[in-house]
């Protein structure tokens, strides 16, 4: 079984630039998340999808994140314009099951990773 | 609100010996709760997890943890470390098994 797919795997941007993270989840996974994991702290969610639908976007800085997972399979993540503190690792996340389902097909599955630089 | 904390950003220990890593949550009930280790450039990778089930949870690569409600704690360890377990370590909480909340993690060195 693929595991979850992200790309770039390194960005590197100036400030007030744009950017967009693709991540494509593991196959049948109905849930799929985006954290953003800062130097020295651990993932914070941004946004969490289930299918095509948005679960929660409450730490989501939507006057400059976006993200969008139009067929319910593949994802992106896009930011405009760039600030240095979006410096961080972007990571895609992936479950089995839906919302309701909690516990029951709950395994995370972790992408690599994308690692920006806002200079 | 949910929350875990983890104590000591940085562990040091020699080659076979034990190693703890520390995790006390904060939850209005016993939630579901997670270990996962990250290596230099890699995504996480599940340890183990609490359920409700057995308050001593075995995971992979020899690790386990044990949940204890009094001490609202949930510690990883192993027996003998190994230089293949440096690496962070990161626990999560969660309450309905959809959303996780993270601690800030832990970075392991093995010292040979």
């Amino acid at each position: 079984e693929a595991g979850v797919a992200q790309s770039p795997r390194y960005k590197i941007i100036e400030k007030r630039q744009s950017v967009a993270f693709w991540c494509n989840p593991i196959s049948g996974h109905a849930t799929l998340y985006w954290y953003q994991q800062i130097l020295g702290q651990g993932p914070k969610l941004l946004i969490q999808f289930q299918n095509n639908g948005v679960v929660d976007d409450s730490q989501l800085p939507k006057d400059r994140f976006s993200a969008e997972r139009l067929k319910g399979v593949d994802s992106t993540l896009k930011i405009q314009p760039a600030k240095l503190e979006d410096s961080a690792v972007y990571l895609c996340a992936s479950r089995r099951g839906g919302f309701v389902d909690g516990l029951a097909k709950n395994i995370q599955y972790f992408g690599a990773g994308t690692r920006l630089s806002v200079l | 609100a949910q929350s875990v904390t983890q104590l000591g950003s940085h562990v040091s220990v020699s080659e076979g010996a034990l190693v703890l890593l520390r995790c006390n949550y904060s939850s209005s009930v016993p939630p579901y709760l997670f270990w996962y280790v990250q290596y230099p450039n890699q995504g996480l990778q599940l340890l183990l997890k609490y359920t409700s089930a057995a308050t001593l949870v075995k995971g992979i690569n020899g690790f386990e943890a044990e949940f204890k409600k009094s001490e609202t704690s949930f510690h990883l360890t192993k027996p003998s470390a190994h230089m293949s377990d440096a690496a962070e370590y990161f626990c999560a909480v969660s309450h309905t098994g959809n959303q996780f909340y993270f601690g800030t993690g832990t970075s392991l060195t093995v010292i040979p």
